[in-house]
């Protein structure tokens, strides 16, 4: 029973334009929510989080929004440069972190 | 500067052998989580380590799967008669406190033949 889902295993974006990441989650008890980002045959790296009291932290270029009625967050990448490309994974910590499957970026040139 | 160090980064081993796999995590981090990704999954959990609390081992996948963590730093997991199905990239990441961004080591890719 996957806690955090991520739906579209892959996203394509013109270099220059906005990427959105989704991810859903089912378990009301999250209180924070974290994205990654993981080049191959490296370790995912940490970009992103966001307490469940907030509903937008922004980081230069990334963005994360959290609706809690829908229980859906979203990683804004605007604007997408090449080096974005990379698998982005979204996690959610109860009382340890549990992940999604991932969403492979492609920015296109 | 030191981050999590996981040895070795690849191994190769026969079906129904015992693995090792290491992980140093970052000096002062008390919490410590295993995880592994299979070809085109997400990351599983495994297990997780906090301090001297006992380990979530919720998500371990088998009773071939176990994993210890001596004196709060180094920690190893062990995989006995290894299967097929355990080939995967097995990650350990450590974090300051529990929940708090975890800083990923590079993995340990296994392979059973």
């Amino acid at each position: 029973d996957q806690q955090v889902k991520q739906n579209s295993p892959s996203l394509s974006v013109q270099e220059g334009r906005i990427s959105i990441l989704n991810c859903d989650y089912t378990n009301s008890m999250f209180d924070y929510f974290l994205w990654y980002k993981k080049y191959p045959a490296e370790g995912p790296t940490f970009l992103i989080s966001i307490s469940s009291i907030k509903d937008k932290n922004e980081d230069g270029r990334f963005t994360v929004f959290l609706n809690k009625s829908a229980k859906h967050l979203s990683l804004h990448i605007v604007p997408s440069q090449p080096g974005d490309s990379a698998v982005y994974f979204c996690a959610a910590r109860d009382d340890k972190i549990i992940f999604g499957k991932g969403t492979r970026l492609h920015i296109l040139p | 500067g030191a981050g999590v160090s996981q040895s070795p980064s690849n191994k190769v081993t026969e079906k129904g052998k015992d693995v090792e796999l290491r992980c140093d995590p970052i000096s002062g981090h008390t919490a410590l989580y295993w995880y592994r990704q299979s070809l085109g999954q997400g990351l599983e959990f495994l297990i997780y380590f906090q301090g001297n609390s006992a380990p979530d081992k919720s998500g371990l996948p088998s009773d071939r799967f176990s994993a210890e963590r001596t004196g709060g730093s180094v920690s190893t997991l062990t995989i006995q008669r290894t299967q097929q199905e355990d080939s995967a990239v097995y990650l350990c990441a450590s974090s300051l406190d529990l929940g708090r961004a975890l800083h990923f080591g590079n993995g340990t890719r296994l392979t059973v033949t």
